[in-house]
């Protein structure tokens, strides 16, 4: 079974902050993504990478980065955590077009 | 540009009552699809997934979908719901050439004892 791990699944952080948000997988996929998933919104892609070292910009990068050191492990970063940041954070895992998701990180910001 | 369209953005049935939710998409050529479904405050969970085999598809906890190229449809099915089918169901297109997804906006399932 394919398994997906997130750091966190509830955080709570305060405005300005920066956040470091953590997704590990174990079955050697070559593709990573963050999303975020609000009410009304649906799920939205923020960043991506296909590769270590290599990312895409989604859907809404604006206020996101993010890291990709080791194949496993891709992080998703607000530089300086903002109230409309208050949201649910997926990340998911791919080989080709099937993906993986992660228990999700419900983050508050205030 | 792909994209899906599920109709019923919530969906009550009763207990041992079927189930049935639509989904129809939009491809310039022939996609794979899926379905997701997402219990309250967890991560997607894959259902099941066409990707150019059989047309009817079966998936976990007696869930099964029919694709219908004719109709540009993958509507999902169960003949019986329980109550732990209570949750949101995303059905999802693949994006040409870039392992990128293009969800729906998914069917809030509410079932009735």
């Amino acid at each position: 079974d394919v398994k997906v791990t997130q750091s966190s699944r509830y955080l709570v952080k305060r405005t300005g902050e920066k956040v470091f948000l953590e997704c590990v997988q174990d079955m050697d996929h070559e593709n990573m993504f963050w999303y975020r998933q609000d009410p009304g919104l649906g799920l939205r892609l923020i960043y991506f990478s296909y590769d270590v070292k290599m990312k895409e910009k989604g859907d809404i990068p604006e206020g996101y980065s993010v890291s990709r050191e080791k194949k496993e492990r891709f992080s998703l970063i607000l530089e300086s955590a903002s109230t409309n940041q208050t949201s649910m954070y997926l990340c998911a895992s791919s080989h080709r077009e099937t993906q993986y998701f992660g228990p999700g990180t419900r983050l508050l910001v205030l | 540009a792909q994209s899906v369209t599920q109709l019923d953005s919530h969906v009550s049935v009763s207990e041992g009552t079927p189930v049935l939710l639509r989904c129809n998409y939009s491809s310039s050529y022939s996609p794979s699809l899926f379905w997701y479904v997402q219990h309250p405050n967890k991560g997607l969970q894959l259902l099941l997934k066409y990707t150019s085999a059989a047309t009817l598809v079966k998936g976990i906890n007696g869930f099964e979908a029919e694709f219908k190229k004719s109709e540009t449809s993958f509507h999902l099915t169960k003949p019986s719901a329980h109550m732990s089918d209570a949750a949101e169901y995303f059905c999802v297109v693949s994006i040409y050439g870039n392992n990128r997804l293009a969800f729906g906006k998914g069917n809030q399932v509410v079932v009735i004892p």
